[in-house]
């Protein structure tokens, strides 16, 4: 079975531009979750979905982070404009209801804004 | 005080030595706790769940201590192998929250 696939795997901007990283959760997943890792904060979870809708996004940054679902394979994290202070790497993981709370991490997107 | 505090290392071990972790969380109604392994550049992987009795798995054992809320992992046998970090992990509802782990560094 596939895993959390993410895209790109590497991303390099420079300030200002539009970042947006997307996410497939593993088929029969119904929660997904969008991390952001770093050094100095380790491992923040920025939003979570369950079926597709936002369950809490209070771990967004601020606005220039916007997060999407339009079906239970696909999603996206968006930054607009992107910041230095943006750099990181920033995973998607997934699991289903019924599962326990294990959660399944994607490969990640190392972000790096200029 | 942060929700889940590790002492960030590294530990340096040679192998075959016994290392331990410890992890203190400051929720008391967390119900559910694990240790993830993440190596270096990659993604968080579940090592083993932690369970109230305590529960072993190969040369991994974990503990729980919910009165002192705190949650221990034991390595025997050091391999090269287990050279990564360890992130102590707590649930809360429907998240997990991760602590920013402990790095081991196991030598020839």
């Amino acid at each position: 079975d596939a895993g959390v696939i993410q895209s790109p795997r590497h991303e390099v901007t420079e300030m200002g531009q539009e970042v947006t990283l997307r996410c497939k959760p593993i088929s029969g997943h119904d929660y997904l979750f969008w991390y952001r890792q770093t050094m100095m904060r380790g491992l923040e979870l920025l939003i979570y979905f369950n079926n597709n809708v936002p369950i809490d996004d209070s771990g967004m940054p601020e606005d220039r982070f916007s997060a999407k679902m339009p079906n239970a394979s696909f999603s996206t994290l968006k930054i607009q404009p992107s910041e230095p202070r943006d750099s990181a790497v920033y995973f998607c993981a997934s699991r289903r209801t019924g599962g326990g709370e294990t959660q399944y991490f994607g490969p990640g997107t190392r972000l790096l804004v200029l | 005080r942060k929700e889940v505090e590790q002492d960030p290392g590294p530990f340096n071990v040679p192998e075959g030595a016994t290392v331990a972790f410890n992890c203190t969380y400051s929720n008391s109604a967390s119900q559910s706790f694990f240790w993830y392994r993440q190596d270096c550049r990659k993604e968080p992987k579940l090592l083993m769940s932690v369970y109230s009795s305590g529960n072993e798995d190969g040369r991994f054992t974990a503990q729980l201590n919910r009165a002192s809320q705190y949650i221990s992992l034991l390595i025997r046998d050091s391999k090269l192998s287990d050279s990564a970090t360890y992130l102590c992990v707590v649930s809360g509802y429907s998240t997990l929250t991760f602590g920013k782990g402990t790095m081991l560094l196991v030598s020839p």
